[in-house]
C-alpha cells in the first residue's frame, strides 16, 4: 500500500514564524504535491514537483515555498506565517503516468496561525 | 476558463436509497475522471476512475458514469448506509501538466 506521511497533524504558530511542512512517500513516486484546503473553496494547488529539485506554481503560491532534495520528501514552507494561511494542509503523491494515475494523499496538517 | 463544478449543497438520503452526485465540466477535454472520497479532518482517498472511452464503471455498490458530450460525471452508491457519509469530489487531470484539478465536492449524509 502507498503510503504518504506528514509531520504533524495539528501545529499552532504564531504571525511572523517560518513554518516547516514535511511530506514523506513510500512508493517511489515521481510527482508530489501540497494543497491547502477551506471550507467553500475546496483543494487549491500550491506548488507541484515532478522530480527531485523541481518545483512550480500551483494556483496560490504567494507566500510559501518548497523544496524536493530527494525523491520521496516534498516540503512546504511558510517564510513568514499570517493568520490567512489558518488551513488544512494535505500533501499527495502520484506517478508520472498522466490522468490515468491515482493520486494518494496524507492525512492533513491544520495549522492555526495565532 | 476550465472549470469543474460540483453540488455544493449537501445531499441527505435515507439508508437503502441510491445517492447520485454530479460533477460538470467546462472547456476540459478529458481523457480521465477520478473520483475521490474524503471523510472529516483526512485526506482524501481514491474510489473509481474512468476513461473517455467508458460510458459506465462500477465497483461493488458504486457506479460511475461519464458523458462527454454533456461534460458530465454522475456517481452513484445503492443501496447507501450511513458509513458512505462524506464528502465526495471529482477530480480532472489538466492535460499535459501532470495536475489533478478537482471539484469542491458534495457532502452525502445517509440516515439510518
Amino acid at each position: 500500500d502507498v503510503k504518504v506521511t506528514q509531520s504533524s497533524r495539528y501545529l499552532v504558530k504564531r504571525t511572523g514564524e517560518k513554518v516547516f511542512l514535511e511530506c514523506v512517500q513510500d512508493m517511489d513516486h515521481e510527482n508530489m504535491f501540497w494543497y491547502r484546503q477551506d471550507p467553500g473553496l475546496g483543494l487549491r494547488l500550491i506548488y507541484f514537483s515532478y522530480d527531485v529539485k523541481m518545483k512550480e506554481k500551483g494556483d496560490i503560491p504567494e507566500g510559501y515555498s518548497v523544496s524536493r532534495e530527494k525523491k520521496e520528501r516534498f516540503s512546504l514552507i511558510l517564510e513568514s506565517a499570517s493568520t490567512n494561511q489558518t488551513s488544512m494542509y494535505l500533501c499527495a503523491s502520484r506517478l508520472a503516468g498522466g490522468g490515468q494515475e491515482t493520486q494518494y494523499f496524507g492525512p492533513g496538517t491544520r495549522l492555526l496561525v495565532l | 476558463s476550465q472549470k469543474i463544478e460540483q453540488n455544493s449543497e449537501a445531499l441527505n438520503i435515507q439508508e437503502g436509497k441510491t445517492a447520485t452526485l454530479t460533477c460538470n465540466y467546462t472547456n476540459y477535454s478529458p481523457a480521465y475522471l477520478q473520483w475521490y472520497r474524503q471523510d472529516p479532518g483526512r485526506g482524501p482517498v481514491f474510489l473509481l476512475l474512468i476513461r473517455e472511452n467508458e460510458k459506465e464503471k462500477r465497483k461493488e455498490r458504486l457506479k460511475v458514469t461519464f458523458d462527454t458530450t454533456l461534460k458530465q460525471s454522475l456517481f452513484h452508491i445503492t443501496a447507501s448506509q450511513p458509513a458512505d457519509s462524506a464528502t465526495y469530489l471529482c477530480a480532472l487531470d489538466k492535460t499535459g501538466f501532470q495536475k489533478l484539478v478537482f471539484g469542491t465536492g458534495t457532502r452525502l449524509l445517509v440516515s439510518p
